[in-house]
């Protein structure tokens, strides 16, 4: 099975910076690699798929990039509202695996 | 609106059985794959079991495997997660989470309930 770790496991920035969080997979995954923001006590919201799309609606300050084994997610300048815990996910035919997540607070 | 609702949640003692359901509304529910999604309280997401859009294709965790059964009617719109031999560690909320296939061949969950919360606790 595929195994994702993503590093920090908490970060701590303030309004206006720009924050990066790092996924990497234990195997290639090609850019099988989607992005979730939750929320405390809400459901998972998908802000990217396919490593590097946006998906329709999410505000264009979070991106994502890569490929391969290596991923990375972006909030270009962090605001107040991103406050969240942030996983990546695989799928690798038939099953999908998520990482640890990233907990993102304000400074 | 496109929505999905989970129901069924509660109390449950170790070695008990439950029954989760999700109710969607707003789109072609017989068009998707549907899956479930569970996390433990104050821990990451995990992901459950997985239904194809005619049932023809089904798989689990290792997990849950041989516990659980999911399934799904697509005349009432409604998925399942029938939960048997229940243990602490399957504490958790329980979302249901539409599959949308991309063209790249991706699969990605786009759309999430609110989740029900299953206690397993004597």
């Amino acid at each position: 099975d595929i195994q994702m770790t993503q590093s920090p496991s908490s970060l701590s920035a303030s309004v206006g910076d720009r924050v990066t969080i790092t996924c990497q997979a234990s195997q290639d995954i090609s850019n099988y690699l989607n992005w979730y923001q939750q929320k405390p006590g809400k459901a998972p919201k998908l802000l990217i798929y396919d490593a590097s799309n946006l998906e329709t609606g999410v505000p264009s300050r979070f991106s994502g990039s890569g490929s391969g084994t290596d991923f990375t997610f972006t909030i270009s300048s962090l605001q107040p509202e991103d406050i969240a815990t942030y996983y990546c996910q695989q799928y690798d035919n038939p099953l999908f695996t998520f990482g640890p997540g990233t907990k993102v607070d304000i400074k | 609106e496109v929505q999905l609702v989970e129901s069924g949640g509660g109390l449950v003692k170790p070695g008990g059985s439950l029954r989760l359901s999700c109710a969607a509304s707003g789109f072609t529910f017989s068009s998707y794959s549907m899956n479930w999604v569970r996390q433990a309280p104050g821990k990451g997401l995990e992901w459950v079991s997985s239904i194809s859009s005619s049932s023809s294709y089904i798989y689990y965790a290792d997990s849950v495997k041989g516990r659980f059964t999911i399934s799904r009617d697509n005349a009432k719109n409604s998925l399942y997660l029938q939960m048997n031999s229940l243990r602490a560690e399957d504490t958790a909320v329980y979302y249901c989470a539409r599959d949308r296939y991309d063209s790249s061949g991706s699969h990605l969950f786009d759309i999430w309930g609110q989740g029900t919360m299953v206690t397993v606790s004597s």
